[in-house]
């Protein structure tokens, strides 16, 4: 299947700081990107939908200014968590899906996001 | 919310066939019917989707009832390494997934 990366895999900060999150796909083009929270023993929850060279569409509830989220390309998405508190600290995946609009999305290895 | 149900955990001899079921009560014509699991601190992994008929692969089956109410996933020979959290789930093209809780699968040796 298609191979999608995140980097980093884990990462703590301080409050306050912003933290960047990078999702790539590495053997295909993804028009559209996912981003999902997870928090421990949860489900994943779909936080934004992004599609290439225009705003993403967040999720009822997610604050779109404090996480912000950027497809400028069809193989990079970023997650950018500003202003970080400890209450963000979560379990953050992306997926990918191709240009063809009915593809497989194929999810990410995870970033472990831990603010203190 | 989710639109699938799923019992919450499950057993299963290793070496056995594992056979997880999903309910889609309210599905519709157009949506496909896909499975992913989450092996512990991972990202999802897709294993099979299907609309209608039945799908093999080389990870699973997946047999989908006539009316589409209702879907399993059959790992045939499991292993200790397919112990994880199963996802069934239904998408149209580009739509969001959206993930109910699972079936936590053990694999006992």
């Amino acid at each position: 299947g298609a191979v999608v990366s995140q980097h980093p895999s884990w990462v703590i900060c301080k409050s306050g700081t912003s933290v960047k999150i990078e999702c790539r796909s590495l053997d295909f083009q993804a028009t559209t990107m996912f981003w999902y929270r997870q928090f421990p023993k949860q489900s994943l929850m779909l936080m934004a939908t992004s599609n290439e060279g225009s705003k993403a569409t967040y999720e009822q509830g997610v604050e779109k200014d404090k996480f912000l989220i950027n497809h400028a390309s069809l193989t990079l998405s970023t997650l950018t968590v500003t202003s970080a508190h400890p209450e963000d600290s979560s379990f953050y995946i992306c997926s990918a899906q191709g240009q063809r609009g009915w593809e497989t999305q194929y999810f990410g290895p995870g970033t472990r996001l831990l603010v203190l | 919310d989710a639109k699938t149900t799923q019992p919450p955990s499950m057993d299963c001899a290793e070496g056995r066939a594992a056979n997880l079921p999903c309910n889609h009560s309210t599905i519709s014509g157009n949506e496909y019917v896909y499975w992913y699991r989450q092996i512990h601190s991972q990202g999802p992994q897709y294993i099979i989707h299907g609309l209608k008929n039945n799908e093999t692969n080389e990870m699973a089956s997946l047999i989908i009832t006539e009316d589409r109410k209702s879907s399993t996933l059959i790992l045939p020979h499991a292993t200790l390494r397919d112990t994880a959290v199963y996802y069934c789930t239904e998408v149209q093209g580009a739509q969001k997934l959206v993930f109910g809780q699972g079936t936590r699968l053990t694999i006992n040796p």
